[in-house]
């Protein structure tokens, strides 16, 4: 079954660092999106993208955080200087069409630590 | 906009017994849909059900069903004849279903329910 997946599964930085944090979508999805989770927290939305633009942005996506998909295959969420604040498990999700009727598939996310 | 509260933070309940969790949101809209997501300790958010706004017959898979009051705004989950493996944090979700342009169909999620099953 295809399924979404995430690399790395945990990553240490030292605030004021840039972070990459790759996701693989499902192959026939167009719909790609960032979620993240502060420990404890609810998940909170982050940005959507589809056609290789952002298509929504939560308040939290400011000018540190960007997205890319390189390659055709790769969804990147990239963070240019990380703050403590940041520490969190990110998700990346997919889906084939923008309705609710489309499930999003969930990767199995990535723990970001800042120190 | 849209919000979406769980009230219970934690819930738990003995093993082949049936458990349910709430969920209340808000919105003005009137093309949505609500979900169940599921987070075991692996973290991987899994769907349990979804509901269309739509519909009034409330969703139903297998050992989980809902109960889905449009008017009240409320969406609660029934799990019925617990199991071990269910025992995980269940998230409660909407999703907007309107016009594309505006939105490509994020969720919004609330805080969460964490549920304990006792053998």
């Amino acid at each position: 079954e295809p399924e979404v997946t995430q690399t790395p599964s945990h990553q240490v930085t030292q605030m004021g660092q840039e972070v990459i944090l790759r996701c693989v979508p499902i192959s026939n999805h167009l719909y790609f999106y960032w979620y993240r989770q502060i420990l404890g927290q609810k998940v909170e939305f982050l940005v959507s993208f589809y056609n290789n633009e952002i298509s929504e942005k939560s308040e939290i996506f400011d000018d540190q955080f960007s997205v890319e998909r390189p390659d055709g295959s790769n969804f990147t969420l990239k963070i240019r200087s990380t703050k403590l604040e940041d520490s969190a498990m990110y998700f990346c999700a997919s889906s084939r069409f923008a309705s609710g009727r489309s499930e999003q598939f969930f990767g199995p996310g990535t723990r970001l630590t800042v120190l | 906009a849209q919000t979406v509260t769980q009230s219970q933070p934690e819930m738990s309940v003995q093993e082949a017994e049936t458990v349910t969790l709430s969920c209340t949101y808000d919105t003005s809209e009137s093309d949505y849909y609500l979900f169940w997501y599921k987070q075991p300790p692996s973290r991987q958010m899994i769907l349990v059900i979804r509901q269309e706004a739509y519909k009034q017959q409330n969703a139903t898979e297998n050992r989980f069903s809902v109960n889905f009051q449009k008017a009240a705004k409320s969406f609660s989950l029934k799990i019925s004849d617990s199991q071990l493996g269910d025992a995980a944090m269940y998230f409660c979700a909407y999703r907007f279903d309107g016009d594309y342009g505006g939105s490509q169909g994020n969720l919004i999620f609330g805080k969460g329910t964490k549920l304990s099953v006792k053998p």
